[in-house]
């Protein structure tokens, strides 16, 4: 399982921080989505850390243990959306998400 | 630039079959180097993968939904299709299409999702 805040409040031009945490966190990488309502949902975060082509560098991510984090740093309106991690069950197989966490812009 | 597009009915009855079909463009199944996957996500609720298809039809599935799924693809035209038999008002959701990223451990384009509701 992969345990997310259920939401997150910022202001804008603040950082935003989401975590993830799971126990095979440490073996497997992680991956961040943003999912706005009648868009097709959008990759933010690979393995862990890296940065899709065409995504703003205000959004980085890193890991610790059991838990990674998604950061946004200068959070702008346009970034409010639900934000899901993903990773792979205990054998490596199948693909599981987090909760989702709503980012919610002031 | 890679495009998904599910397409199918919204409304289905309980206990019938849910069908969905997924349309590539940008990109050619036939060529063998990604898995395609279905995604679902119910109002409100978080992500589940449900499975994912290769170009000669090799299969994986959720455990949890493996005994009413099955997954198909059409490489001649460029698609790749969902059944879900004996469906709930708990398959109510937006079922997203996907490919899965070389390595198939994450996901890297999405259609934009189709609501399917279970209801009499």
């Amino acid at each position: 399982d992969l345990t997310q805040p259920p939401s997150v409040s910022v202001s804008p031009g603040q950082t935003a921080v989401i975590t993830c945490s799971g126990d095979a966190l440490p073996q497997r990488f992680a991956y961040w989505y943003q999912l706005k309502t009648g868009q097709a949902p959008v990759p933010v975060i690979y393995k862990d850390t890296e940065r899709p082509s065409g995504i703003p560098d205000r959004f980085s991510g890193s890991t610790s243990g059991t838990t990674v984090t998604l950061t946004i740093s200068g959070v702008q309106a346009e970034d409010e959306a639900d934000y899901f991690c993903q990773s792979a069950d205990t054998t490596g197989t199948y693909p599981i998400f987090g909760g989702g966490t709503k980012l919610t812009v002031l | 630039h890679v495009q998904l597009q599910e397409s199918g009915p919204g409304l289905v009855q309980p206990l019938q079959t849910l069908s969905l079909t997924c349309t590539v463009s940008g990109d050619s199944i036939s060529s063998g180097l990604y898995y395609w996957s279905w995604i679902r996500q119910p109002a409100g609720g978080g992500l589940e993968w449900i499975g994912r298809v290769y170009r000669n039809g090799n299969t994986n599935y959720n455990p949890s939904l493996k005994s009413r799924v099955s997954l198909s693809v059409e490489s001649s035209d460029n698609r790749f299709s969902l059944r879900l038999d004996s469906v709930t008002a708990a398959d109510t959701a937006v079922y997203f299409c996907v490919r899965d990223s070389p390595g198939a451990t994450s996901f890297d384009y999405w259609g934009q999702g189709i609501l399917v509701t279970v209801s009499s």
